[in-house]
């Protein structure tokens, strides 16, 4: 079946490393998002990317990073520099920028910092 | 710039009765409008969706939402509660354009509680 998967489902960093959060798709979508969730904040935008080797800074930018190397793949990666990374993170695609069909969601990723 | 509210952080209604979660959007065309449902401690569902037609749109799980252009409106209804339906809501909003910054605006959610 089609969708999105994220790994891993829990995960747990000690403060000062970089950690890399996992998100693939099989939709052949090609848009994929970032949001990181916070209780009471709903979802804000981390990163996008519209195409292959393209992406932009969501709302939320600042001390994380991201790769699209494949269609497939968009790998998150939260730094040491994101001074409370603890949250909820989720990843989505969406057929194209702007499709009115929503975005489909993976089942996120649930990062503590130790 | 785009903007969406969902003014009730929690709503408690009692299993049967109606339901009506309230939201608002900024933008300056019709954008394209969605519902979302999370379950705590998973992905969110897409529930239904709006960019053109009918303005009264129906989802899955007996939801529907009507699109009130003049009021920026886009209210999610149920006739009949099930305590399944207990979960943190999302109203988001989309732009038609598609272009290189377009994105999908999330409100903050609304949870909503059941009472038996």
């Amino acid at each position: 079946d089609g969708g999105i998967t994220q790994s891993p489902k829990y995960l747990f960093r000690k403060e000062g490393q970089n950690v890399t959060l996992s998100c693939e798709q099989n939709l052949n979508h090609d848009a994929m998002y970032w949001y990181r969730q916070d209780p009471g904040q709903g979802l804000r935008l981390i990163y996008y990317s519209q195409i292959v080797n393209d992406f932009q800074k969501g709302d939320i930018a600042e001390g994380y990073s991201v790769s699209r190397e494949k269609k497939e793949s968009f790998p998150l990666t939260v730094t040491s520099a994101q001074k409370n990374p603890t949250a909820f993170y989720l990843c989505a695609s969406s057929p194209f920028q702007g499709s009115p069909l929503g975005g489909v969601f993976g089942q996120g990723t649930r990062l503590t910092v130790v | 710039a785009q903007s969406v509210t969902q003014p009730d952080i929690h709503i408690t209604v009692s299993e049967g009765a109606s339901l009506e979660l309230r939201c608002n959007y900024s933008y300056g065309a019709t954008p394209y409008l969605f519902w979302y449902v999370q379950s705590p401690g998973q992905g969110l569902q897409l529930l239904l969706k709006y960019f053109s037609g009918d303005t009264l749109v129906q989802g899955i799980k007996g939801f529907e939402a009507e699109f009130k252009r003049s009021q920026s409106s886009f209210n999610l209804r149920k006739p009949s509660v099930h305590w399944s339906d207990a979960a943190e809501y999302f109203c988001a909003v989309g732009s038609p354009r598609g272009g290189r910054d377009d994105k999908i605006i999330f409100g903050k959610g609304t949870r909503l509680h059941i009472l038996p």
